[in-house]
């Protein structure tokens, strides 16, 4: 059984960097199926993708074109986990923040974190 | 604006059957057997009910099916319960980046 634990700050200020951690538990983020993504809810935007990371044979990322200028998602295999890094937020990226696998890369997503509601004020 | 168009309400009472819509176009919905559906009671994270147009993950009632024609998928769900009051969210893969509907407010009256 699949476990995605979130991490991380809930408050951040403006032009500062947002940083999250999820860990796995029950799979791998190095598996050869498996897509590790980070997708964030809020209600001006609603259920809005962000990026992913996923190993074959190599370390691939890919990300939304919304934030692509400013998104890190990388992947830490000693602990199991990957993280996500989204710099120069602004009240815009306040959002619950979503890790979520997707078993192949099918764009469906079986298991989610928790969530962390995230808020972008000085 | 979501990428995915879903009505924002939909209402049924106990036992009767819904159907949630999804429209979307050739490049997503359209183009691919990759549509899938989440549920989501308020406060929780989205939970998988249906993938690939069709299929349902274990443990999910056979009350929920999924089809799709041309651009717009739907999401029924038939013996409506209670418990299946929530926001539903369609989502589909493309060839850059998976896109989601606005989502849809199951009432249960």
């Amino acid at each position: 059984h699949v476990q995605l634990q979130q991490s991380g700050p809930g408050l951040v200020k403006p032009s500062q960097t947002l940083s999250l951690t999820c860990a796995i538990s029950g799979d791998s983020v190095s598996s050869n199926s498996g897509v590790w993504n980070w997708i964030r809810q809020s209600p001006s935007r609603g259920l809005e993708w962000l990026g992913r990371t996923y190993y074959r044979s190599q370390w691939y990322h890919d990300y939304a074109v919304s934030v692509k200028s400013r998104i890190a998602i990388n992947p830490d295999t000693s602990k199991n986990q990957f993280s996500l890094q989204l710099k120069y937020v602004s009240p815009e990226d306040t959002a619950v923040y979503f890790c979520a696998r997707d078993l192949i890369g099918a764009a469906h997503f079986d298991y989610w974190g928790q969530g962390t509601l995230v808020t972008v004020s000085s | 604006q979501s990428a995915l168009t879903q009505p924002p309400s939909v209402s049924g009472s106990p036992g009767q059957s819904v159907t949630i819509s999804c429209t979307g176009t050739s490049s997503d919905v359209g183009g691919y057997n990759r549509v899938s559906w989440y549920q989501q009671p308020p406060g929780t994270a989205p939970k998988l009910i249906i993938y690939e147009v069709n299929n349902r993950p274990s443990g999910v009632p056979d009350r929920f099916s999924g089809s799709k024609s041309g651009n717009t998928a739907s999401l029924t769900i038939s013996g409506l319960q209670a418990e299946d009051e929530a926001d539903y969210y369609c989502s589909s893969y493309t060839s850059s980046s998976p896109v989601f509907g606005g989502g849809t407010k199951l009432t249960v009256l």
